[in-house]
């Protein structure tokens, strides 16, 4: 079974400064999507970035990029120019290809210090 | 905007008692997931379904129920409540991936669940 590893439970970036958060994962297919869901105070997870893993590209969007190392089974989140917004549990999910459902991690509490 | 509506936010039953979280999507989405959040847990799948009166049971299934009569309901039942259920429980939607299109899943706000 696909396993999803988040190693910080916490962290803590100042307003403007960039912050990476970091996700492992375990699996043994070749083919399956990555993603970091966003969740604020308000309870509503919001997909933040998605990876293919047939692309060798990093996808970004906006101030938000990751960091997608396949042979390390490594995916790591880049906030830049992080804003107060920004203040909330991130959790990375891993995809088979061949299921519909969602492996999460543990998430990370990120706060921003203004 | 695709849609997920939990009709309950926050509820407080007694152990035993029947318990209904009810989901809605707005999407025709053939896809409903239960999922169950608790901290340093994560996200753990109790029970989805690929379409109406199909389910298949998530990693914690136990103690858990679900319906899906119509495709943009899908419905969480604890048959006997448990403080042990307490907990936030999401719902989710998404299309049924047709090849290697990886369709995003979208989340509803959640319910609060406590278990007294």
């Amino acid at each position: 079974a696909q396993t999803v590893t988040q190693s910080q439970p916490e962290m803590s970036v100042q307003e403007a400064e960039t912050v990476t958060l970091s996700c492992t994962y375990d699996t043994s297919e070749s083919d399956y999507y990555l993603f970091w869901y966003k969740q604020p105070p308000s309870r509503q997870m919001i997909l933040v970035i998605r990876q293919e893993a047939y692309k060798q590209q990093n996808a970004t969007e906006n101030r938000f990029s990751v960091n997608f190392q396949k042979a390390a089974k490594s995916f790591s989140l880049k906030i830049s120019d992080s804003q107060l917004g920004d203040a909330a549990m991130y959790f990375c999910a891993y995809r088979s290809s061949w299921e519909n459902k969602l492996v999460f991690g543990a998430g990370t509490i990120l706060r921003v210090k203004s | 905007d695709v849609k997920v509506t939990q009709s309950s936010r926050y509820l407080v039953k007694r152990t035993g008692e029947k318990v209904f979280l009810e989901c809605v999507q707005d999407m025709d989405h053939e896809n409903m997931f239960w999922y169950r959040q608790d901290p340093g847990l994560g996200l753990r799948l109790i029970y989805f379904s690929y379409d109406v009166k199909m389910k298949e049971k998530g990693d914690i299934p136990e103690g858990y129920s679900v319906s899906r009569e119509k495709k943009e309901r899908f419905s969480l039942i604890l048959e006997s409540a448990s403080t042990n259920q307490t907990s936030m429980y999401l719902c989710a939607s998404s299309l049924r991936d047709e090849g290697f299109s990886g369709n995003t899943i979208y989340f509803g706000e959640g319910s609060w669940l406590t278990v007294v």
